[in-house]
């Protein structure tokens, strides 16, 4: 299985901040990644997918970027709505899509 | 509008089995996989494994391999989630997520379903 890690596991931020955490592969990946973001007891939602590409519907201040093993998202002004926990997942390995245990968004 | 509807909690005593259901709306059931998702309190997101709706064909996570199964039904738009031997570590929230096959891409969830088990 390609190994999946998230750094930090949580942050404090204040709403109107920049906001950046990141996601490392144990190994190359190309731009096979994506990051969904999950509020408590709700399921998660897709944010962004190839690494770089904004789902459908989803706000501008959310971007990703990043290719072989090193990723980042990166929110340019936290909203009041964005406080949630954020998921990577790599999509390269058809029999086991694995995530990272997730970076924790807190006011 | 795409949705995927799961069935309600359930609670179950240790070594018993249980189905949760996976219903799709607004899309062509059988173009997409049906992707089963893991969830344990207070944790992070397991992959389980997927099912293709359209021949039922599966790929297993090795961590679920043997204590799970999947099936579907393409004439209703369903797919299933099958626990055997159920355990209280089996205590989850379990989603199902629209999986596009040439991306892998998850790009719709189920609102979960969440699994009890105790005696």
């Amino acid at each position: 299985d390609i190994q999946m890690t998230q750094s930090p596991s949580s942050l404090f931020a204040s709403v109107g901040d920049r906001v950046t955490f990141t996601c490392r592969a144990r190994q190359r990946i190309g731009t096979s990644l994506s990051w969904f973001q999950q509020k408590p007891g709700k399921a998660p939602t897709l944010l962004i997918y190839q690494a770089s590409i904004l789902h459908s519907g989803v706000p501008s201040r959310f971007s990703g970027s990043g290719s072989g093993t090193d990723f980042t998202l990166t929110i340019s002004s936290l909203h009041p709505d964005d406080f949630a926990v954020y998921y990577c997942q790599q999509t390269a390995n058809n029999n086991a899509l694995t995530f990272g245990g997730g970076t924790k968004v807190e006011i | 509008e795409v949705q995927l509807v799961q069935s309600g909690a359930e609670m179950r005593k240790p070594g018993e089995s249980l189905r949760i259901s996976c219903e799709g709306f607004g899309f062509t059931f059988t173009s997409y996989y049906i992707t089963w998702v893991r969830q344990l309190p207070g944790k992070g997101l397991e992959w389980m494994g997927r099912i293709d709706p359209s021949d039922s064909y599966t790929v297993y996570s090795p961590t679920f391999q043997g204590r799970a199964a999947f099936s579907a039904d393409k004439s209703i738009s369903t797919a299933y989630l099958h626990l055997y031997g159920l355990r209280p570590s089996d205590n989850a929230m379990y989603f199902c997520a629209r999986h596009r096959a040439h991306d892998n891409l998850f790009d719709f969830w189920g609102q979960g379903t969440l699994v009890t088990v105790s005696s």
